[in-house]
């Protein structure tokens, strides 16, 4: 059974420019959530869906990062312009619907440079 | 707000017993995970609580005190792939879930 897919697995680019990354959730799971990891300040929770539709964004740091879910399979993180402090691995994750309990299942991550 | 806290380095030895200890100070409290994460690659599910108490799955187990705001993960008979960063994370609201920084756990022979 495949489990969460992240592409690409490694990102290096200039400042400035646009970084798209893309996510494909486990088959079935209602919400996905986007993460950012760093070593200061850990694992933060970005933005997620349910059923498609954004429900939590106040993550998201400014107005340069975008996420959408155009349908059940795919979502995208936009950076638009890129700065070197959006250096980190984003995480993407999916879970079931239902209680809290539900634990989340992690991509392998995008492993950003902002140069 | 949220705040967690947790060792940020501990060392054991293999075949030993070792306790990851997290407080945590939250809002709208619904649940604690453990995940493990090793280095360079994605965090895993190991445990959750939100009952007092200890949840045992084999070789590990969680440990749950809402009254005290504390929580802790306990591994035994480690062994050296057990090396990882474990992360505490608290469930606030409906799913929005808030981790601590990650405790990086070195078991040496």
């Amino acid at each position: 059974d495949a489990g969460v897919i992240q592409s690409p697995r490694h990102e290096v680019t200039e400042m400035g420019q646009e970084v798209t990354l893309r996510c494909k959730p486990i088959s079935g799971h209602d919400y996905l959530f986007w993460y950012r990891q760093t070593m200061m300040r850990g694992l933060e929770l970005l933005i997620y869906f349910n059923n498609n539709v954004p429900i939590d964004d106040s993550g998201m740091p400014e107005d340069r990062f975008s996420a959408k879910m155009p349908n059940a399979s795919f979502s995208t993180l936009k950076i638009q312009p890129s700065e070197p402090r959006d250096s980190a691995v984003y995480f993407c994750a999916s879970s079931l619907w239902g209680d809290s309990n539900q634990p989340q299942h992690f991509g392998d991550g995008t492993r950003l440079s902002i140069l | 707000g949220q705040n967690i806290d947790q060792p940020t380095e501990m060392t054991a030895t293999e075949g030993a017993i070792v306790q990851i200890n997290c407080t945590y100070q939250t809002s709208g409290f619904n649940g604690l995970f453990w995940y493990q994460q090793h280095a360079g690659e994605a965090p895993t599910f190991l445990s959750y609580n939100v009952l007092d108490g200890l949840e045992e799955k084999g070789r590990f187990s969680s440990f749950l005190s809402r009254s005290k705001g504390y929580s802790y993960l306990l591994l035994k008979e480690l062994q050296m792939k057990d090396s990882a960063s474990y992360l505490c994370a608290v469930v606030a609201g409906a799913n929005n879930l808030f981790f601590g920084t990650g405790t990086r756990l070195t078991v040496i022979p």
